[in-house]
Protein backbone atom coordinates (compact mmCIF):
# COMPACT_ATOMS: atom_id res chain seq x y z
CA UNK A 1 0.00 0.00 0.00
CA UNK A 2 1.22 3.79 -0.88
CA UNK A 3 2.51 5.62 2.05
CA UNK A 4 -0.03 8.76 2.59
CA UNK A 5 1.17 11.84 4.45
CA UNK A 6 -1.30 14.13 6.76
CA UNK A 7 -1.11 17.10 8.75
CA UNK A 8 -1.08 16.24 12.40
CA UNK A 9 -3.53 18.46 13.47
CA UNK A 10 -6.31 20.74 12.30
CA UNK A 11 -9.04 23.50 13.62
CA UNK A 12 -11.89 24.61 11.99
CA UNK A 13 -15.12 26.73 12.76
CA UNK A 14 -18.59 24.88 13.64
CA UNK A 15 -20.38 25.58 10.80
CA UNK A 16 -17.70 26.07 7.76
CA UNK A 17 -16.69 23.62 5.85
CA UNK A 18 -13.31 21.56 6.87
CA UNK A 19 -11.26 20.60 4.33
CA UNK A 20 -8.39 17.65 4.74
CA UNK A 21 -5.62 17.38 2.93
CA UNK A 22 -3.64 14.41 2.19
CA UNK A 23 -0.78 13.29 -0.34
CA UNK A 24 0.29 9.78 -1.85
CA UNK A 25 3.00 10.20 -4.39
CA UNK A 26 3.29 6.85 -4.88
CA UNK A 27 0.11 5.96 -5.22
CA UNK A 28 -0.18 2.71 -7.59
CA UNK A 29 -3.32 2.84 -10.25
CA UNK A 30 -4.99 0.01 -8.64
CA UNK A 31 -5.00 1.72 -5.15
CA UNK A 32 -8.38 3.63 -4.36
CA UNK A 33 -8.43 6.39 -1.84
CA UNK A 34 -10.17 5.40 1.60
CA UNK A 35 -11.14 7.74 4.33
CA UNK A 36 -11.74 6.98 7.75
CA UNK A 37 -12.23 8.45 10.90
CA UNK A 38 -12.16 7.85 14.65
CA UNK A 39 -14.22 9.25 17.34
CA UNK A 40 -12.58 9.21 20.78
CA UNK A 41 -13.44 5.93 22.42
CA UNK A 42 -14.68 4.09 19.41
CA UNK A 43 -13.46 1.94 16.63
CA UNK A 44 -12.58 3.78 13.10
CA UNK A 45 -15.86 4.80 10.61
CA UNK A 46 -15.58 4.53 6.91
CA UNK A 47 -16.60 8.03 5.77
CA UNK A 48 -15.71 7.91 1.90
CA UNK A 49 -13.52 6.41 -1.13
CA UNK A 50 -12.28 6.51 -5.03
CA UNK A 51 -10.15 6.14 -7.45
CA UNK A 52 -9.96 8.92 -9.80
CA UNK A 53 -12.99 10.63 -9.98
CA UNK A 54 -14.69 13.10 -7.48
CA UNK A 55 -17.05 11.32 -4.81
CA UNK A 56 -19.59 12.43 -2.64
CA UNK A 57 -21.90 10.82 0.19
CA UNK A 58 -24.35 12.14 2.61
CA UNK A 59 -20.96 12.41 5.11
CA UNK A 60 -18.57 13.70 3.08
CA UNK A 61 -16.75 15.06 -0.33
CA UNK A 62 -14.02 13.47 -1.62
CA UNK A 63 -11.49 15.41 -3.93
CA UNK A 64 -8.69 13.61 -5.75
CA UNK A 65 -6.32 15.80 -8.06
CA UNK A 66 -5.87 14.73 -11.75
CA UNK A 67 -2.65 12.99 -11.24
CA UNK A 68 -3.95 11.08 -8.43
CA UNK A 69 -0.80 12.45 -6.25
CA UNK A 70 -3.31 14.17 -3.51
CA UNK A 71 -6.43 14.31 -2.35
CA UNK A 72 -8.84 16.51 -0.05
CA UNK A 73 -11.58 15.49 2.33
CA UNK A 74 -14.35 17.97 2.75
CA UNK A 75 -17.41 18.46 5.31
CA UNK A 76 -18.97 20.84 4.09
CA UNK A 77 -20.83 22.10 7.22
CA UNK A 78 -18.37 20.76 10.04
CA UNK A 79 -20.29 19.93 13.47
CA UNK A 80 -19.05 19.50 16.86
CA UNK A 81 -19.63 15.92 16.44
CA UNK A 82 -17.00 15.99 13.82
CA UNK A 83 -13.77 16.40 15.96
CA UNK A 84 -12.00 12.99 15.37
CA UNK A 85 -8.69 11.51 13.78
CA UNK A 86 -9.05 11.38 10.00
CA UNK A 87 -6.99 8.96 8.33
CA UNK A 88 -6.46 8.45 4.83
CA UNK A 89 -5.54 5.54 3.71
CA UNK A 90 -4.70 4.03 -0.10
CA UNK A 91 -5.53 0.33 -0.60
CA UNK A 92 -6.44 -1.76 -3.09
CA UNK A 93 -9.97 -2.83 -3.59
CA UNK A 94 -9.17 -6.89 -4.89
CA UNK A 95 -9.08 -8.73 -2.12
CA UNK A 96 -9.43 -8.58 1.47
CA UNK A 97 -6.34 -6.37 2.34
CA UNK A 98 -5.43 -5.02 6.14
CA UNK A 99 -5.61 -1.38 6.40
CA UNK A 100 -2.36 0.39 6.47
CA UNK A 101 -3.28 3.19 9.52
CA UNK A 102 -0.59 6.09 9.65
CA UNK A 103 -1.05 8.64 12.56
CA UNK A 104 -3.92 10.58 10.83
CA UNK A 105 -5.40 14.17 11.08
CA UNK A 106 -6.85 15.34 14.66
CA UNK A 107 -9.60 17.63 13.76
CA UNK A 108 -11.31 19.59 16.24
CA UNK A 109 -14.33 21.54 15.46
CA UNK A 110 -14.39 24.63 17.60
CA UNK A 111 -17.61 26.18 18.81
CA UNK B 1 -28.27 -4.59 11.77
CA UNK B 2 -25.89 -5.74 14.59
CA UNK B 3 -22.26 -4.03 14.37
CA UNK B 4 -19.26 -5.46 15.61
CA UNK B 5 -19.71 -6.31 19.08
CA UNK B 6 -16.31 -6.66 21.41
CA UNK B 7 -16.11 -7.49 24.89
CA UNK B 8 -15.00 -6.63 27.15
CA UNK B 9 -14.68 -2.94 27.14
CA UNK B 10 -12.13 -2.33 29.82
CA UNK B 11 -9.70 -4.72 31.24
CA UNK B 12 -7.33 -4.24 33.91
CA UNK B 13 -4.49 -6.77 34.67
CA UNK B 14 -1.49 -7.55 36.89
CA UNK B 15 1.43 -8.10 34.52
CA UNK B 16 1.98 -12.08 33.56
CA UNK B 17 -1.79 -12.49 34.04
CA UNK B 18 -3.60 -13.68 31.36
CA UNK B 19 -6.48 -12.00 29.77
CA UNK B 20 -9.02 -12.74 26.65
CA UNK B 21 -11.09 -10.56 24.46
CA UNK B 22 -13.87 -11.28 22.41
CA UNK B 23 -15.34 -10.63 19.05
CA UNK B 24 -18.56 -11.09 17.08
CA UNK B 25 -18.39 -10.08 13.44
CA UNK B 26 -21.01 -8.99 11.41
CA UNK B 27 -23.69 -11.72 9.91
CA UNK B 28 -22.30 -12.40 7.11
CA UNK B 29 -18.93 -10.94 7.08
CA UNK B 30 -16.50 -14.02 6.53
CA UNK B 31 -13.05 -11.78 7.13
CA UNK B 32 -12.42 -11.12 10.22
CA UNK B 33 -9.26 -8.77 11.81
CA UNK B 34 -8.00 -7.56 15.38
CA UNK B 35 -6.25 -4.72 15.42
CA UNK B 36 -3.90 -3.33 18.48
CA UNK B 37 -3.60 0.69 18.65
CA UNK B 38 -0.77 2.05 20.87
CA UNK B 39 -1.91 6.02 22.75
CA UNK B 40 -1.66 8.39 19.92
CA UNK B 41 -1.06 5.67 16.69
CA UNK B 42 -3.32 4.32 14.04
CA UNK B 43 -4.36 0.66 14.41
CA UNK B 44 -1.94 -1.95 13.25
CA UNK B 45 -2.81 -4.97 12.18
CA UNK B 46 -2.22 -8.50 14.56
CA UNK B 47 -4.39 -11.08 12.38
CA UNK B 48 -6.62 -11.68 9.75
CA UNK B 49 -8.87 -14.58 9.37
CA UNK B 50 -10.70 -15.73 6.21
CA UNK B 51 -13.84 -17.64 7.79
CA UNK B 52 -11.98 -20.24 10.37
CA UNK B 53 -8.38 -19.78 8.56
CA UNK B 54 -6.10 -17.48 9.53
CA UNK B 55 -4.60 -16.28 6.19
CA UNK B 56 -2.28 -13.65 7.82
CA UNK B 57 -0.76 -13.66 11.40
CA UNK B 58 2.18 -11.78 10.49
CA UNK B 59 2.51 -9.43 13.07
CA UNK B 60 1.00 -11.24 15.96
CA UNK B 61 3.69 -11.66 18.95
CA UNK B 62 3.47 -15.70 18.88
CA UNK B 63 5.31 -16.02 21.83
CA UNK B 64 2.66 -14.61 24.30
CA UNK B 65 -0.37 -13.61 21.75
CA UNK B 66 -2.83 -16.11 20.72
CA UNK B 67 -6.01 -16.21 18.48
CA UNK B 68 -9.25 -18.57 17.44
CA UNK B 69 -12.32 -18.34 15.39
CA UNK B 70 -13.58 -21.51 15.73
CA UNK B 71 -16.78 -21.90 13.22
CA UNK B 72 -16.16 -19.08 11.28
CA UNK B 73 -17.81 -16.74 13.25
CA UNK B 74 -16.88 -15.39 16.73
CA UNK B 75 -12.96 -14.85 17.58
CA UNK B 76 -11.43 -14.38 20.74
CA UNK B 77 -7.56 -13.12 21.06
CA UNK B 78 -5.49 -14.25 24.31
CA UNK B 79 -2.53 -12.44 25.88
CA UNK B 80 -0.63 -15.03 28.32
CA UNK B 81 1.20 -13.78 29.88
CA UNK B 82 0.35 -9.82 29.65
CA UNK B 83 3.26 -7.34 29.74
CA UNK B 84 3.21 -3.92 30.60
CA UNK B 85 3.59 -2.56 26.76
CA UNK B 86 0.47 -4.85 25.64
CA UNK B 87 -1.93 -1.98 27.40
CA UNK B 88 -3.34 -0.45 23.96
CA UNK B 89 -7.05 -0.63 22.56
CA UNK B 90 -7.32 -4.21 20.76
CA UNK B 91 -10.24 -3.81 17.78
CA UNK B 92 -12.37 -6.21 15.55
CA UNK B 93 -13.05 -5.62 12.56
CA UNK B 94 -14.94 -7.46 9.90
CA UNK B 95 -15.68 -6.97 6.71
CA UNK B 96 -17.04 -9.60 3.11
CA UNK B 97 -14.43 -11.42 1.44
CA UNK B 98 -14.38 -10.38 -2.29
CA UNK B 99 -16.88 -11.99 -4.46
CA UNK B 100 -19.52 -12.75 -1.74
CA UNK B 101 -21.21 -9.54 -3.08
CA UNK B 102 -21.76 -6.93 -1.14
CA UNK B 103 -20.39 -3.52 -2.62
CA UNK B 104 -17.35 -2.35 -1.66
CA UNK B 105 -15.37 -4.07 0.82
CA UNK B 106 -15.62 -1.50 3.68
CA UNK B 107 -14.58 -2.59 7.33
CA UNK B 108 -16.62 -2.26 10.29
CA UNK B 109 -14.93 -1.83 13.20
CA UNK B 110 -16.13 -2.57 16.38
CA UNK B 111 -15.81 -0.20 19.68
CA UNK B 112 -12.87 -2.24 21.10
CA UNK B 113 -11.37 -3.34 24.88
CA UNK B 114 -9.40 -1.24 26.07
CA UNK B 115 -6.46 -3.30 28.34
CA UNK B 116 -4.46 -1.90 30.99
CA UNK B 117 -1.65 -3.99 32.40
CA UNK B 118 -0.28 -2.62 36.10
Amino acid sequence: DAKTTQPPSMDCAEGRAANLPCNHSTISGNEYVYWYRQIHSQGPQYIIHGLKNNETNEMASLIITEDRKSSTLILPHATLRDTAVYYCIARMIQGAQKLVFGQGTRLTINP
Amino acid sequence: EAGVVQSPRYKIIEKKQPVAFWCNPISGHNTLYWYRQNLGQGPELLIRYENEEAVDDSQLPKDRFSAERLKGVDSTLKIQPAELGDSAVYLCASSRSPGTGGTGYGYTFGSGTRLTVV
